[in-house]
Parts: C-alpha cells; sequence; structure tokens
C-alpha cells in the first residue's frame, strides 16, 4: 500500500493567515492527488484534484502543488469558515488501493 | 439538483450482515464510477471499494477484501454494498462517493451524507 502522512496533524490561525498544510505519499503517485475539506458532521467535499486544479465553485483562496511524493495545500487568507479538517488522498493505483492522509484540523486561534 | 443518499444502516451483531444502498440522482449514473469510503467515529477518512461504470473493474481495500462484496445497478440509479462477517471494527458512517467527472477515477467529487453502521453485541 502507498502510505500518506500530512503536516501538522492540527494548527491554530488567525483570520487573514496564510495556512500550509503537506503530504508526503511513501512513494512516487505523481499528481494523483487530491485534497479534501470536512467539516464536523458533513460529508468531505473536494477541493483540489490532480495536486493542482481546483475543483469548480471553490474559492480561489485555495490552492495546491507539487508531485512526486511531495505536496502542499495553500489557504491564502484564512476565513472563519475554513474551520474544518482538510485529508490529502492519493490514487496512482488501483490494485494498491486508494488511501488518504490522516487529516489536519484547522481551527481559528 | 445531484444527489447522493445512502441508506441501510444500523445496528449489527458481530459476524452478521448488513446491505447497504445509495441513491443517485440528478446526473446521469451510468456514466460514473462509483465508490464507498468509511469514517470510524472520531477517525479519518478509509476507501472501502471502487467499482467502474459498467462494473467491469471492482477493487477493495485489504480490510474487507472477501467479506464485503460492491454493485450497482444502473437502470436503478443505485449502488450498494453488501457486508458480512461484520467486526467491530467496521463500526463508521459509511458514504457512497462518486469518481470520474475529472477523467479519471480518484477525485471523489459528489457524496451522499452517510449512513453509520454500528457492529455490537
Amino acid at each position: 500500500d502507498i502510505q500518506m502522512t500530512q503536516s501538522p496533524s492540527s494548527l491554530s490561525a488567525s483570520v487573514g493567515d496564510r495556512v500550509t498544510i503537506t503530504c508526503q505519499a511513501s512513494q512516487d503517485i505523481s499528481n494523483y492527488l487530491n485534497w479534501y475539506q470536512q467539516k464536523p458532521g458533513k460529508a468531505p467535499k473536494l477541493l483540489i484534484y490532480d495536486a493542482s486544479n481546483l475543483e469548480t465553485g471553490v474559492p480561489s483562496r485555495f490552492s495546491g502543488s507539487g508531485s512526486g511524493t511531495y505536496f502542499t495545500f495553500t489557504i491564502t487568507s484564512l476565513q472563519p469558515e475554513d474551520i474544518a479538517t482538510y485529508y490529502c488522498q492519493q490514487y496512482a493505483n488501483l490494485l494498491r488501493g486508494i488511501t488518504f492522509g490522516p487529516g489536519t484540523k484547522v481551527d481559528i486561534k | 439538483e445531484v444527489q447522493l443518499v445512502e441508506s441501510g444502516g444500523g445496528l449489527v451483531q458481530p459476524g452478521g450482515s448488513l446491505r447497504l444502498s445509495c441513491a443517485a440522482s440528478g446526473f446521469t449514473f451510468s456514466t460514473y464510477s462509483m465508490n464507498w469510503v468509511r469514517q470510524a467515529p472520531g477517525k479519518g477518512l478509509e476507501w472501502v471499494s471502487y467499482i467502474s461504470t459498467i462494473s467491469s473493474t471492482i477493487y477493495y481495500a485489504d480490510s474487507v477484501k472477501g467479506r464485503f462484496t460492491i454493485s450497482r445497478d444502473n437502470a436503478k440509479n443505485s449502488l450498494y454494498l453488501q457486508m458480512n462477517s461484520l467486526r467491530a471494527e467496521d463500526t463508521a458512517v459509511y458514504y457512497c462517493a462518486r469518481s470520474g467527472e475529472h477523467g479519471d477515477y480518484g477525485a471523489f467529487d459528489i457524496w451522499g451524507q452517510g449512513t453509520m453502521v454500528i457492529v455490537s453485541s
């Protein structure tokens, strides 16, 4: 299986701050990496697909980059409604399964 | 409105069975691959299973292989998950999720609201 790690596991930032989350894969996954937002009690929501593509309707303050084994997710100006847990997800090879990172919980300071 | 609605969750004893359903509406169900994803209480997301548009390709997570069976009925716009030999560690909210919008199977762009499965005696 391809393992995914995320850093940090949680963070607290002020409104307007730039927030960056990193995700590392245990092996090269090219750009087969997505980012999701999950608010408490709700289903996850796709934000970024194929490492850097913004899903339709998602605010432009969200962005993603990276390829291979190292990826970053950025919120350029944190808003109160961005309080959530963020997950990366790889899908490089269905035979080896689809795996999510452990998540990063984002709070307002 | 594009929508997925799960049903069939509940309380079941260890070793028991349960069948989850996911009703799709607002899009052409037969042209999208589908998945089940679960989330244990207070834990992260775990992909469970994938099925292609015409059921020709099916994959499972190792944790459920041999116990769970995914299927779909395109005429009924429905996805299913037959869960047998259930264990306490299968306790979770189960989500159905659509993939294939972006030309690949990996991006889950539409999710249902989830259905809770509790395995306990």
